[in-house]
Order: structure tokens, then C-alpha cells, then sequence
């Protein structure tokens, strides 16, 4: 099946404490991107890749990290988790930007205490 | 740039209603436009795309949205609500081949009465 996979899909975590939320996709898609979702703001995006090894900021990058090593896998970092970091976080994939249509994971909600 | 507007954040309907989403664009080139719908615990599903072929374009469950050039619009209806449609709906704009894809608006949280 065609799909995006984040882990994991619920954190608590503490103010401080590095993360890594992973992203894999198995449809071969060029382009992947992380969105956070919040009450009244829709989604907003993060950071996103073109290919391999090709980062570029979003929207709203502070306080995150990506990287691109292989075309499958795009995790998202948080070195210093704070709380204004607590949000829904989703990854997406596609064969391009423009027309292609956003594969959407199923989301990972998390909590900075 | 490229923005979307969603006017309205929560809208209610009777079963059997028509639905109809608002979604404003602005966009310095003819843009792509989406609407993609979140039903609850899930991820965005795409409900439909304009890519300047025809002007109304149909999507999945009934929905339809129309492309309006001159009011720089893409509202999203339906002819009858059904309860399954209760979810939030995300106008969304790609005015470019390279970069960032998706601008989304900030949803429309439908909720349909019995």
C-alpha cells in the first residue's frame, strides 16, 4: 500500500529534550515536507526537500532540523524541544511541487511539557 | 506570494443541505488549487485540484469547486450534506513548479446537524 509513516504518532516530552520524528514513504517521491497543524492557523510548513540531500526552509523552520540521506526517509529534529512547540506535525510526500498532489501521514501529536 | 483565505471556521448544516466552503487565493501567477479534507485522528486526503483545464472540477464524495478567474475564488459545495461529511476542509494554493508546494488557508471545520 501506498503510504507515509511517521513514528511516533503521540509524544509527551519535556522542555530540553532532543526528538527525532521520522517520516518514510515507499512511493518513491521526490519531494517531502513537514507541516505543523494549530487551532485557526490551517497548516503551515516547516521544511522541505526536493531530493536527496536538497533541505530548504519553510514557513516556520526555528527550532527544527530535517535531513535527506536517503530519498525514503525525512525526520524531523528537535534539538531543544519548547513548549511553543507543542502542535500536530504532519509529513507529505509527492512526486513534485506545482500540480502534484501531497501524500499526507497520519500525523504526530506532540506535547512539550 | 501566494496566500488562501477561508472565510468562515466553523459552518453548520442540516442533512440534505447544500454545503458550500469558501476559498479565496491571491497569486501572482495562474495558480494550482486544491481542497483536501481532515477527518478526525487522520491525516489530509485530497478532495479535488484545479490545473486550468476546465473551470469546474468534480472530486470525490459529490463535491465539486468552481474556478473563478475574476473573483480569484475556488468555493467548495456540495448539493446535499451527508453526516459522513462532518470533517475540516483546507483550501490550498501551488503557484510554482520548484519550491514550496502548498500554501494552505486555515480551514473549515463542517459540522452537519441530523
Amino acid at each position: 500500500e501506498a503510504q507515509v509513516t511517521q513514528n511516533p504518532r503521540y509524544l509527551i516530552t519535556v522542555t530540553g529534550k532532543k526528538l527525532t520524528v521520522t517520516c518514510s514513504q515507499n512511493m518513491n517521491h521526490e519531494y517531502m515536507s513537514w507541516y505543523r497543524q494549530d487551532p485557526g492557523l490551517g497548516l503551515r510548513q516547516i521544511y522541505y526537500s526536493m531530493n536527496v540531500e536538497v533541505t530548504d526552509k519553510g514557513d516556520v523552520p526555528e527550532g527544527y532540523k530535517v535531513s535527506r540521506k536517503e530519498k525514503r526517509n525525512f525526520p524531523l529534529i528537535l534539538e531543544s524541544p519548547s513548549p511553543n512547540q507543542t502542535s500536530l506535525y504532519f509529513c507529505a510526500s509527492s512526486y513534485g511541487a506545482g500540480a502534484n498532489v501531497l501524500t499526507f501521514g497520519a500525523g504526530s501529536r506532540l506535547t512539550v511539557l | 506570494a501566494q496566500s488562501v483565505t477561508q472565510l468562515g471556521s466553523h459552518v453548520s448544516v442540516s442533512e440534505g443541505a447544500l454545503v458550500l466552503l469558501r476559498c479565496n487565493y491571491s497569486s501572482s501567477v495562474p495558480p494550482y488549487l486544491f481542497w483536501y479534507v481532515q477527518y478526525p485522528n487522520q491525516g489530509l486526503q485530497l478532495l479535488l485540484k484545479y490545473t486550468s483545464a476546465a473551470t469546474l472540477v468534480k472530486g470525490i464524495n459529490g463535491f465539486e469547486a468552481e474556478f473563478k478567474k475574476s473573483e480569484t475564488s475556488f468555493h467548495l459545495t456540495k448539493p446535499s450534506a451527508h453526516m459522513s461529511d462532518a470533517a475540516e476542509y483546507f483550501c490550498a494554493v501551488s503557484e510554482d513548479t520548484g519550491r514550496r508546494a502548498l500554501t494552505f488557508g486555515s480551514g473549515t471545520r463542517l459540522q452537519v446537524q441530523p
